[in-house]
């Protein structure tokens, strides 16, 4: 099975940078990717990495370690409306995402 | 990137009825689409695997009997709570996910049992 591990919440404030860890345990490996989730909306694709290294996408990036079983994503510049929370997630080899437990990200004026 | 229409983005139910959750593809073909329940502050949890002209595989724990998943085209799936219970009140969501990158997920359902 898989097991992930992530902080259950952070604060900043505007204009920060924020960086939120996820390990992860799993009997089969297929990359790790990160969804946001607003309050009372369904989970949006930020982030997947399959190799090791950093993903960068605007001002958002993921970066993942195969050999350490960790990733972390890293929100620049934060803005008001990136308060939310965040998922990491594992692949299983039959398309399956099992997800972390979220990290519930406030951004402060 | 795919599109998942679901329906209804939220139901108020009576205790001991049964509700209807659809799921659509409107520009791809799905033969495989999963659902997921969230608890308030909690995680996505998958409940079930839903497979196109077959049965649908549950996780461990899941009633069967209880959600009842039907995907009988390439574009429509559906999850029946029935006889529910307030307990499951909770938030229900539809995925699509091709191959091992991006998730593509449904608006969500509020299920409120009163």
């Amino acid at each position: 099975g898989q097991s992930l591990e992530q902080p259950s919440e952070v604060t900043a404030v505007e204009g920060a940078i924020v960086q939120i860890n996820c390990t992860y345990q799993t009997s089969g490996f297929y990359g790790l990717s990160w969804y946001q989730q607003h309050d009372g909306g369904a989970p949006t694709f930020l982030s997947y990495n399959a190799l090791d290294g950093l993903e960068e996408t605007g001002r958002f990036s993921s970066f993942l370690s195969r050999s350490d079983s960790y990733g972390y994503l890293l929100l620049q510049e934060l803005q008001m409306k990136d308060s939310a929370s965040y998922f990491c997630a594992v692949g299983g080899g039959d398309y399956k995402l099992s997800f972390g437990a979220g990290t519930t990200v406030t951004v402060r004026a | 990137g795919a599109v998942v229409s679901q329906h209804p983005s939220w139901v108020i139910c009576k205790s001991g009825t049964s509700v209807k959750i659809e799921c659509r593809s409107l520009d791809f073909q799905a033969t495989t689409m999963f659902w997921y329940r969230q608890f308030p502050k909690q995680s996505l949890m998958l409940m079930a695997t839903s497979n196109e002209g077959s049965k649908a595989t549950y996780e461990q724990g899941v009633e069967k009997d209880k959600f009842l998943i039907n995907h009988a085209s390439l574009t429509l799936s559906t999850l029946t709570v029935t006889s529910a219970h307030p307990e499951d009140s909770s938030f229900y969501i539809c995925s699509y996910r091709s191959m091992n990158t991006e998730a593509f997920f449904g608006q969500g359902t509020r299920l409120t049992v009163v």
